[in-house]
């Protein structure tokens, strides 16, 4: 059974600092994906990393992707209180029949 | 373009009711997906449909629950008998190949009282 593991699960910063959220996962995986999730609302999809070695950035946010190690982390640079929110990643082991399975999220708030 | 589509947006319902989720999904997206997410166990992925076959229904959490796709579009997931524990936001996703990145609908809140 797939597992998959983010730390930490909830996480308080300060505008201006830098952090890492980390996903590993248990199997060898297709894809993994980077969801956004604010309160009340539903999954915005944020990057898919394909190949071992993947990075890719948007804004303040850096994904990567290291599938020997079966691990993606998410990269937050000088937060800012704008990216307060639920970070899900997901792992596609089947080519979508299977669906995704996701992690349990990590709730980030980002103080001003 | 629009987004994925659910409704109602909101359902409350007495427990041993019957209820119907409904989801339209991105125009031309073939792949579509249903998911419960709950407090207790996150998100979890319940039935997938690529056309109008679900190749595994394996997901579905007990055989009250059923879903059906109709012209390649709207999908529809029917809880019978409702109970407490079906309390959940249900995601519908769907994306343009059978692997692409599923973009997801807004979710129906369903409250089984």
């Amino acid at each position: 059974e797939l597992k998959v593991e983010q730390n930490p699960l909830f996480l308080s910063m300060q505008e201006g600092k830098n952090y890492t959220i980390y996903c590993n996962y248990s199997t060898t995986s297709d894809r993994l994906y980077w969801y956004r999730q604010d309160p009340g609302k539903s999954l915005e999809s944020l990057f898919v990393l394909l190949s071992n070695g993947a990075v890719k950035q948007e804004g303040r946010l850096m994904a990567s992707l290291d599938t020997k190690a079966r691990l993606s982390t998410l990269h937050i640079t000088a937060a800012v209180h704008d990216l307060s929110a639920t970070y899900f990643c997901a792992v596609d082991i089947g080519g979508g029949a299977d669906g995704l399975t996701f992690g349990k999220g990590t709730h980030l708030i980002i103080q001003p | 373009g629009a987004g994925v589509s659910q409704s109602p947006s909101n359902k409350v319902t007495e427990k041993g009711k019957d209820v119907e989720l409904r989801c339209d999904p991105i125009s031309g997206h073939t792949a579509l997906y249903w998911y419960r997410q709950s407090l207790g166990q996150g998100l979890e992925f319940l039935i997938y449909f690529q056309g109008n076959s679900a190749p595994d229904k394996s997901g579905l959490p007990s055989d009250r629950f059923s879903a059906e796709r109709t012209g390649g579009s709207v999908s529809t997931l029917t809880i019978q008998r409702t109970q407490q524990e079906d309390s959940a936001v249900y995601l519908c996703a769907s994306s343009s190949v059978r692997s692409g990145t599923q973009y997801f609908g807004p979710g129906t809140r369903l409250l089984v009282l």
